[in-house]
């Protein structure tokens, strides 16, 4: 069955940088975009970026620009998700989900959400 | 950054009908179509429906998606106690090129 299977829990010092894994199985690996969103304790789902496994190209949100990177790994069907200059505020469950879209032949974008998500990956930022 | 405005609880008793309003911007839900998710405690969200009123494999009839213009909304009919978890609406953000989510519906059973 299609799924996504993150790595484990992390615990990093502030100013530290981690690296989250998403595992795709189950699917053509290359023909949807893969999302990360995070979702710090009772607040709401923040997108942090998406990358397009089959080209490689990302874009990332405007908040965490500059401080994530998200890359692949086409023969491992893996996506990583890497923030530094970790702080407290960075205390979060960080989520991977495969993104369902469509260009039409005019180039318009149509977006139809995050249709599988992995389990999580809880990271703990703390001295 | 460009968030969604719901309101923050909704609750129903069992067998009743509830519904949960999304709000946005000319960037996102006023030219864009809407998703929603449900968030059990402890789980990661998973998709209720797209593209305005669409439903995934699997997920009952229970749960419809509407637009009023430029209004949508998410309903639960037959509320049972499984249905108790957060409800996040989500758009794609044209001004932002990415997706923005709602601050989350939490539902109550009573």
């Amino acid at each position: 069955q299609v799924q996504l299977v993150q790595s484990g829990a992390e615990v990093k010092e502030p100013g530290a940088s981690v690296k989250v894994s998403c595992e795709a199985s189950g699917y053509t690996f290359a023909t949807n975009a893969i999302h990360w969103v995070r979702q710090a304790p009772g607040q709401r789902l923040e997108w942090m970026g998406w990358i397009n496994p089959d080209t490689g190209n990302t874009k990332y949100s405007q908040k965490l620009q500059g401080r994530v990177t998200i890359s692949g790994d086409t023969s491992a069907t893996t996506t990583y998700m890497e923030l530094s200059s970790l702080r407290s505020e960075d205390t979060a469950v960080y989520f991977c989900a495969r993104g369902v879209d469509y260009y039409d032949s005019g180039g318009y974008y149509y977006y139809y959400g995050m249709d599988v998500w992995g389990q999580g990956t809880a990271v703990t930022v703390s001295s | 950054q460009s968030v969604l405005t719901q309101p923050p609880s909704v609750s129903g008793t069992p067998g009743q009908r509830v519904a949960i309003s999304c709000s946005g911007s000319s960037a996102n839900i006023r030219r864009r179509t809407v998703n929603w998710y449900q968030q059990l405690p402890g789980t990661a969200p998973k998709l209720l429906i797209y593209s305005n009123n669409k439903r995934p494999s699997g997920v009952p009839d229970r749960f419809s998606g509407s637009r009023s213009g430029t209004s949508p909304s998410l309903a639960i009919s037959g509320l049972q106690s499984g249905d108790e978890a957060d409800y996040y609406c989500e758009a794609w953000d044209d001004s932002l090129n990415g997706p923005v989510f709602g601050g989350g519906t939490k539902l109550t059973v009573l």
